[in-house]
């Protein structure tokens, strides 16, 4: 079936760090993928998006590559912020004639940084 | 676009009381998803609807949980009675078929406390 999986957190870095979050999929055909980013005490937001392999979903620094090959779509941010702190989830939408319409999503990675 | 809209942002009840959670989802979305996190189960998706039918529901936990979508632009979540494990924040998102790769748009949440 589809899946999800991300790196396990928290992730701790300092500010102006270099971050990554693993994210690997499995699904049948040529899924949607996601990224949603959940600050404290709100709702997930669309952080960023591809809908087909190799292209490249970015947003406010953040950016992530549909890779199909390996099956995963990393995120990345060159320097990060202490207001980068959030729990960040990796998603998928099944796609073509297989889409129900539902997200499936990974358990979600925390991120704190420091100043 | 107001976005999704849910009501209350939060609700303290004590056990065995009935609890109604609204949403309001974002105008010309045809699929509205009910989900519920925790710390223990994280993000789970309990029922979603397409053009107000019901589609799965068996995210469910028991039958003391409802959902109903009367019309394109108002849903409710009922718990009767409620139970101290059902204390979570429950969050509504919207999505539309229209768009590539069906991205879902969350509401705040409300946060449910059962005592």
């Amino acid at each position: 079936g589809n899946s999800v999986t991300q790196m396990e957190g928290p992730v701790t870095l300092s500010e102006e760090a270099f971050l990554t979050i693993n994210c690997t999929y499995t699904a049948t055909g040529y899924p949607s993928l996601f990224w949603y980013v959940q600050y404290p005490g709100e709702g997930l937001q669309l952080l960023l998006k591809a809908t087909k392999a190799d292209d490249k979903g970015s947003n406010k620094g953040f950016e992530a590559t549909y890779r199909k090959e390996t099956t995963s779509f990393h995120l990345e941010k060159g320097s990060v912020q202490v207001s980068d702190s959030a729990v960040y989830f990796c998603a998928l939408s099944r796609g073509g004639s297989g889409n129900t319409g539902k997200l499936i999503f990974g358990q979600g990675t925390t991120l704190q940084v420091k100043p | 676009d107001a976005g999704v809209i849910q009501s209350p942002r939060h609700e303290v009840t004590e056990m065995g009381q009935e609890v109604t959670l609204r949403c309001k989802p974002i105008s010309g979305h045809d699929y509205l998803f009910w989900y519920r996190q925790t710390m223990m189960r994280g993000l789970e998706l309990l029922i979603y609807f397409n053009n107000n039918v019901p589609i799965d529901d068996s995210g469910m936990p028991e039958d003391r949980f409802s959902a109903k979508m009367p019309n394109a632009s108002f849903s409710t979540l009922k718990i009767q009675p409620s139970e101290p494990r059902d204390s979570a924040v429950y969050f509504c998102a919207s999505s539309a078929s229209s768009g590539r790769g069906y991205e879902q748009y969350f509401g705040p949440g409300t946060r449910l406390t059962v005592t």
